[in-house]
């Protein structure tokens, strides 16, 4: 079964230090996402990108986040200038692109800063 | 604002009985329904999807959608002790042309043996 993949598992970063979270979506899907979960808390809704470009983005997703497509294949979160409250479970997930349907949702990456 | 409400639970069910789990939405127009199970420490699994109103059931699982009362529930029958987990009720609001998925705070099932 195609699978998101996601690295790094864990990652750990000092406070103000810029960290990339990598994934790579299952191959024929359109859509890409980044949720975030702290811990104890709701998934929240990060960032969508169609097309190459950012479709949607949250309130949570300030100037301090970007994202990539950089060769096609990876989709890439990039945190420039980590806090303490970015500590959090990130998924990336992808979705064929069909008007209804469900995701498919990454391992995750857990986040922490110190 | 958009909302998906849940009860947190836990709720405990002996293992062979039915679980009920809930869910509201306050976005009137929304089309698209979804349960995913999540286990600690685990990312989000797919379990159902439901877009019209009434009943849609695959294997054990079967979600209940009642549009008018903006109310979605998912029964899990021959309940397991695998089926401990945290089940995330998730709404994709109208219009909404990138598709993505506001989450309940998800309800913890304990199905004891």
């Amino acid at each position: 079964e195609p699978e998101v993949t996601q690295t790094p598992s864990h990652q750990v970063t000092q406070m103000g230090q810029e960290v990339i979270l990598r994934c790579v979506p299952i191959s024929n899907h359109l859509y890409f996402y980044w949720y975030r979960q702290i811990l104890g808390q709701k998934v929240e809704f990060l960032v969508s990108f169609y097309n190459n470009e950012i479709s949607e983005k949250s309130e949570i997703f300030d100037d301090q986040f970007s994202v990539e497509r950089p060769d096609g294949s990876n989709f890439t979160l990039k945190i420039r200038s980590t806090k303490l409250e970015d500590s959090a479970m990130y998924f990336c997930a992808s979705r064929e692109g069909r008007a209804r349907g469900g995701y498919t949702f990454g391992s995750g990456t857990r986040l922490t800063v110190v | 604002q958009k909302e998906v409400e849940q009860n947190s639970g836990p709720l405990s069910v002996p293992e062979g009985a039915i679980a009920s789990l809930n869910c509201t939405y306050s976005d009137r127009g929304s089309q698209s329904f979804f349960w995913y199970r999540q286990y600690s420490g685990k990312s989000p699994e797919l379990i159902m999807s439901i877009y019209s109103n009434g009943d849609k059931e695959d294997g054990r699982f079967t979600a209940q959608l009642n549009k008018a009362s903006q109310y979605v529930s998912l029964l899990i029958r021959d309940s397991q002790p695998s089926d401990s987990a945290t089940y995330l009720c998730a709404v994709n609001p109208v219009r909404d042309s990138s598709y993505k998925l506001i989450f309940g705070s998800g309800t913890r099932l304990l199905v004891r043996p």
